[in-house]
């Protein structure tokens, strides 16, 4: 079955503490992006990817880090997190960029940091 | 800069009535794409109907209809005799055809009650 997966789903943490939102897609897609949903402002583009080792930066990119080693995975890097980054993360992908793509989205990922 | 506001936060209407979730887009591209998304209490993202800058003919999908006019730069989204298991959060969204974000509104939150 085609999918994004995303790991955890759901997850609480304290201020400072370092972790990982893994993001993998089976559909062999060039571009993978990372967003997050706050209530009021939609969702926002964190980071994306056009390819392995090709990362940018989106809307909102300050205290998260990404990585595209492989062309299946996409993490969330959260180096430092606050409670500010507090939020509902989703990944997704596409076979290419340009909006007459699909883009699929994983089922998200709830954080909370304390 | 593109832009999209959905200016209806939340609506709340009783079961079997019809209702319009507005979306007003702004963009200097002249290729561009239009997306609805829905979110269920459930939280992940449901892809319901993209629409590219050529195409402005109306769509109905069951009871699901979508109105794009470029002239007032709207694709509004009319659901007809809703039901209870149509309550969500609505996103629309807009691309264009260089990169892969999606530039997403507010949400309107969307209350069917029996």
């Amino acid at each position: 079955e085609a999918q994004v997966t995303q790991n955890p789903r759901y997850l609480i943490t304290v201020t400072g503490k370092k972790l990982t939102v893994t993001c993998s897609q089976n559909m062999n897609h060039e571009y993978m992006s990372w967003y997050r949903q706050d209530p009021g402002l939609g969702l926002r583009q964190i980071y994306y990817s056009m390819n392995v080792e090709v990362t940018d930066k989106g809307d909102v990119p300050e205290g998260y880090k990404v990585s595209r080693k492989e062309k299946r995975n996409f993490p969330l890097i959260l180096e430092s997190p606050s409670p500010n980054q507090t939020s509902l993360y989703f990944c997704a992908s596409s076979l290419g960029t340009g909006g007459n793509y699909e883009q699929y989205f994983g089922p998200g990922t709830r954080l909370t940091v304390t | 800069a593109q832009k999209v506001t959905q200016a209806q936060t939340e609506i709340s209407v009783v079961e079997k009535e019809d209702v319009t979730l507005d979306c007003v887009y702004e963009t200097r591209d002249t290729t561009y794409y239009l997306f609805w998304y829905k979110q269920p209490p459930s939280g992940e993202l449901v892809f319901l109907i993209r629409r590219n800058s050529f195409d402005e003919q109306n769509e109905i999908s069951g009871r699901y209809s979508w109105n794009f006019q470029k002239s007032t730069s709207s694709f509004n989204f009319t659901i007809t005799a809703s039901q209870v298991v149509d309550s969500a959060v609505y996103f629309c969204a807009l691309s264009n055809n260089q990169g892969g974000k999606l530039i997403f509104g507010q949400g309107t939150e969307l209350s069917v009650k029996p």
